[in-house]
């Protein structure tokens, strides 16, 4: 069955910081990738997206993710982190057929130091 | 640019009552989708609606829930009578072609609470 993980359900760093929230997922083939993230009663923005080619995908507001087959993984990370990246995260994989639906993960809630 | 619009923003409701959630796709999309997500926890998937019906709906999505296209533009959600339950924020999102690249676009979402 597909699934996709995210295995720290909250994560605190320091503002400056560097960051990097983990999705694991499962899936017959690979997938289409997705980060959005989410302000609390807000929509979800989408911050970058995977289909395929480079591994190393760039986003919107610094973040970046790298696709690992190997690893079943698409880690997000952010070199340094502002008071304003707090937030709640969602790892999502997009069906490759059928009707493309997405899976996503259960979320990763960022909290910021000042 | 064009994006998913959804009215209301917030609704509220009383158990038992029917609702319908309305949503606007993007103009030349042809795939549309609901998803929920109630509050604190993951986005989940309802159903998927293509050529003028379901291609795809989750157990969540049982008799109480209808979808429909009405006009050109127009993506409706309703739910016959609503549970306390039901309250969540619900997504719509459409989709262009089923083409290489699946990429959704999401509208702001319709918070329901029932009461």
């Amino acid at each position: 069955a597909q699934s996709v993980t995210q295995p720290d359900i909250h994560i605190t760093v320091s503002e400056g910081a560097s960051l990097e929230l983990r999705c694991n997922y499962s899936y017959g083939a690979t997938p289409y990738l997705f980060w959005y993230v989410q302000s609390p009663g807000q929509g979800l923005q989408l911050l970058l997206k995977y289909f395929s080619g480079d591994t190393l995908v760039q986003g919107i507001k610094g973040f970046e993710a790298e696709f690992k087959r190997s690893q079943s993984s698409f880690n997000l990370r952010k070199p340094s982190v502002h008071w304003s990246d707090a937030a709640e995260y969602f790892c999502a994989v997009g069906a490759t057929s059928g009707t493309y639906k997405y899976i996503f993960g259960t979320g990763t809630r960022l909290k910021v130091l000042a | 640019e064009p994006e998913v619009t959804q009215t209301p923003s917030h609704q509220v409701t009383q158990m038992g009552q029917e609702v319908i959630l309305r949503c606007v796709p993007i103009s030349n999309h042809l795939y549309f989708y609901w998803y929920r997500q109630i509050l604190g926890q993951k986005v989940e998937f309802l159903v998927s609606f293509y050529n003028n019906e379901i291609s795809e709906k989750s157990e969540i999505f049982d008799d109480q829930f209808s979808v429909e296209r009405p006009d050109g533009s127009n993506f409706t959600l309703k739910i016959r009578s609503t549970k306390l339950e039901d309250s969540a924020m619900y997504f719509c999102a459409s989709r262009l072609t089923s083409g290489n690249r699946n990429e959704q676009f999401f509208g702001p979402g319709t918070r329901l609470t029932v009461l």
